[in-house]
């Protein structure tokens, strides 16, 4: 199963809206984890079952979506945001397959 | 609080060998499948293999399959990675992963902070 997210790379300023899709080669049903990784760092779990917040994340990320299309969303964008996020399916075991990761920057 | 410590990274000649070793802790090592999941400097996410909470079931991506060999060892909570036959594209941040939940396969929760394997000559 092939992820695609867009877009690549996403300017944005501290208090945007910002969204990232994500869209699956076939069904995931709603298999899809999205992760956030910044330079360095080990990538963090944000969002399970392509809309349950993992614990001890911000309200202000959101996932939706099912089947090939899913989406990510930081409705105010903070300083701590600008970072990579991936998305990952994870209905098939082998092999589970992430994106390619969408860059966050500062506008 | 859980800890995932990888360890054994270093630059190896092409078609050398290596072994990670991933020290876990503050969870149940025992009941939790565990990945290793990579990333070649400056690019993206790529899953390697599997193995499941008892050893059972064990996946690898296409790319590493008769090459790679995971494994664990529940009595000493510890994953390894015995990698042969290195290729210049396995160079990479090597990281472990703890399951999101007790005797299943779902999706890494917990990482590690990774070792950096470089093959080159």
């Amino acid at each position: 199963i092939q992820m695609t997210q867009s877009p690549s790379t996403l300017s944005a300023s501290v208090g945007d809206r910002v969204t990232i899709t994500c869209r699956a080669s076939q069904s995931i049903f709603g298999y899809l984890a999205w992760y956030q990784q910044k330079p360095g760092r080990a990538p963090k779990l944000l969002i399970y079952k392509a809309s349950s917040l993992e614990s001890g994340v911000p309200s202000r990320f959101s996932g939706s979506g099912s089947g090939t299309e899913f989406s990510l969303t930081i409705s105010s964008l903070q300083p701590d945001d600008f970072a990579t996020y991936y998305c990952q399916q994870y209905k098939s075991y082998s092999p589970w397959t992430f994106g390619q990761g969408t860059k966050v920057e500062i506008k | 609080e859980v800890q995932l410590v990888e360890s054994g990274g270093a630059v190896v000649q092409p078609g050398g060998s290596l072994r990670l070793s991933c020290a876990a802790s503050g969870f149940t090592f025992e009941d939790y499948g565990m990945y290793w999941v990579r990333q070649a400097p400056g690019k993206g996410l790529e899953w390697v293999s599997f193995i499941n909470w008892d050893g059972g079931n064990i996946y690898y991506v296409d790319s590493v399959k008769g090459r790679f060999t995971i494994s664990r060892d529940n009595s000493k909570n510890s994953l390894h990675l015995q990698m042969n036959s290195l290729r210049a594209e396995d160079t990479a941040f090597y990281f472990c992963a703890k399951d999101m939940e007790r005797f299943m396969d779902t999706l890494p929760r917990d990482w590690g902070q990774g070792t950096l394997v470089t093959v080159s000559s």
